[in-house]
């Protein structure tokens, strides 16, 4: 199976930076995702990594590292709307069609 | 094109009874899944088809669920004789493309059942 790893909750001031951090254990990995959520809503895309670096995507940049297994989502000059929850996502090449498994969501509350 | 549909948006049933939930997907994304979230924590995969074929189906899916796509376009999912452990928010969500594209899902907005 895979283990995906981030955590649950995290504080962070606005027009901060902040860092959620993603490892995951799978075999056959073949790519990252990263959504938000905003509570009582659909999951929206953010961002894909299939390669080691960096993608950078205005606010939002997201890193992969492949051979540590772990990736993080950075968001800069947080806003309010930025208070979500962020949903790191890895597909495998075993899995059927294009299908993600999700780690459990790392919940960020951004504070005046 | 206006996403992926999911109706109703919220259900409340009382323990055993059947529901039935329907999902459009994007018209032209031949793949569509099945997903459960629980509060505070991620999606957790159900099935999944690729146009009206199940290709997929988790362990978590027991007896009691069915999902059908009759003809490679919307779907559907039916619990039946519910319980207290169903309730939960059932994400469908839709994709285009071979596993190599770095094409995310494209979620609908859920429904959410609460069985009492």
């Amino acid at each position: 199976g895979q283990n995906i790893d981030q955590p649950t909750e995290m504080t962070a001031t606005e027009g901060a930076i902040v860092q959620i951090n993603c490892t995951y254990q799978t075999s056959g990995f073949n790519g990252l995702f990263w959504y938000q959520q905003h509570a009582g809503e659909a999951p929206t895309f953010l961002s894909y990594n299939v390669l080691d670096g960096l993608e950078e995507k205005g606010r939002f940049s997201s890193f992969l590292s492949r051979s540590k297994g772990y990736s993080y989502l950075l968001l800069k000059e947080l806003q309010m709307k930025d208070s979500a929850s962020y949903l790191c996502a890895v597909r495998t090449l075993k899995a059927a069609g294009n299908k993600l498994t999700f780690g459990g969501g790392t919940r960020v509350l951004v504070k005046p | 094109d206006t996403g992926v549909s999911q109706n109703p948006r919220h259900k409340i049933t009382k323990r055993g009874q059947n529901v039935t939930f329907r999902c459009d997907p994007i018209s032209e994304h031949n793949r569509l899944y099945w997903y459960r979230q629980t509060l505070g924590q991620g999606p957790e995969f159900l099935t999944y088809f690729q146009n009206e074929a199940q290709l997929e189906k988790s362990r978590l899916l027991s007896d009691r669920f069915s999902a059908e796509r009759p003809k490679g376009s919307f779907s559907t999912l039916e619990i039946q004789r519910t319980e207290q452990g169903d309730s939960a928010m059932y994400l469908c969500a839709s994709s285009l493309g071979d596993r190599s594209a770095g094409n995310g899902y494209t979620f609908g907005s859920g429904t959410r059942l609460t069985v009492v």
